[in-house]
């Protein structure tokens, strides 16, 4: 079967730096996407990684091992406002979207 | 810079009742996809379409129908309401034909079935 595996919530520091690890196991891969869910709106896009590698995006960066089947969401200088989900989905074989329950990450000041 | 719009936003139905919800894009997306949202669960695919006059069944279609007569709209019906419906729904919108190519959601439609 098709799995997509998050820890279910993190806490970190305003300021500090985190990682929000994703594991899968699909079948086929042609991608994997981050998107960021605020409490009660829709998903808003982060980020794709199809080659190994890290991908980085002003404080925003995201990591990809496609042997491993491992994928991870590095956040930087955290800020109040990047309290939210954060939801990690593989594009298998078919191009279609698997995704994960989401990590809800709690910043404290 | 309406992008993908859903309505009703909020709807309380009693089990057996009936309701549509619309979706509507205003970006020229081909693809069009009804996910529902659940604690603990990630977004499952209900139904999805490639294309005006297309649809085809997602992860969890049962209890669901769909249409999409003009591009720009995509219709999720529920013909008899049951409890196990109550979720947050999302539409989203994207690009034909762009592997690396981002969806678009709609604020999500929360629907709760008593």
């Amino acid at each position: 079967g098709q799995n997509i595996d998050q820890p279910t919530e993190m806490t970190a520091t305003e300021g500090a730096i985190v990682q929000i690890n994703c594991t899968y196991q699909t079948s086929g891969f042609n991608g994997l996407f981050w998107y960021q869910q605020h409490a009660g709106e829709a998903p808003t896009f982060l980020s794709y990684n199809v080659l190994d590698g890290l991908e980085e995006k002003g404080r925003f960066s995201s990591f990809l091992s496609r042997s491993k089947g491992y994928s991870y969401l590095l956040l930087k200088e955290l800020q109040m406002k990047d309290s939210a989900s954060y939801l990690c989905a593989v594009q298998d074989s078919n191009y279609q979207l698997i995704w994960g329950a989401g990590t809800k990450l709690i910043i404290k000041p | 810079n309406a992008g993908v719009t859903q309505t009703p936003k909020f709807r309380v139905l009693k089990t057996g009742q009936s309701m549509t919800l619309l979706c509507a894009q205003d970006m020229n997306h081909e693809y069009m996809y009804w996910y529902r949202q659940d604690p603990g669960m990630g977004l499952r695919l209900i139904h999805y379409s490639v294309g005006e006059g297309t649809t085809a069944k997602g992860e969890v279609p049962d209890g669901y129908n769909v249409s999409r007569l003009k591009k720009q709209n995509f219709l999720l019906g529920l013909e008899s309401a049951a409890p196990s419906q109550t979720s947050v729904y999302f539409c989203a919108s994207k690009l034909a034909g762009v592997v690396t190519g981002e969806l678009f959601f709609g604020e999500g439609s929360r629907l709760t079935v008593l």
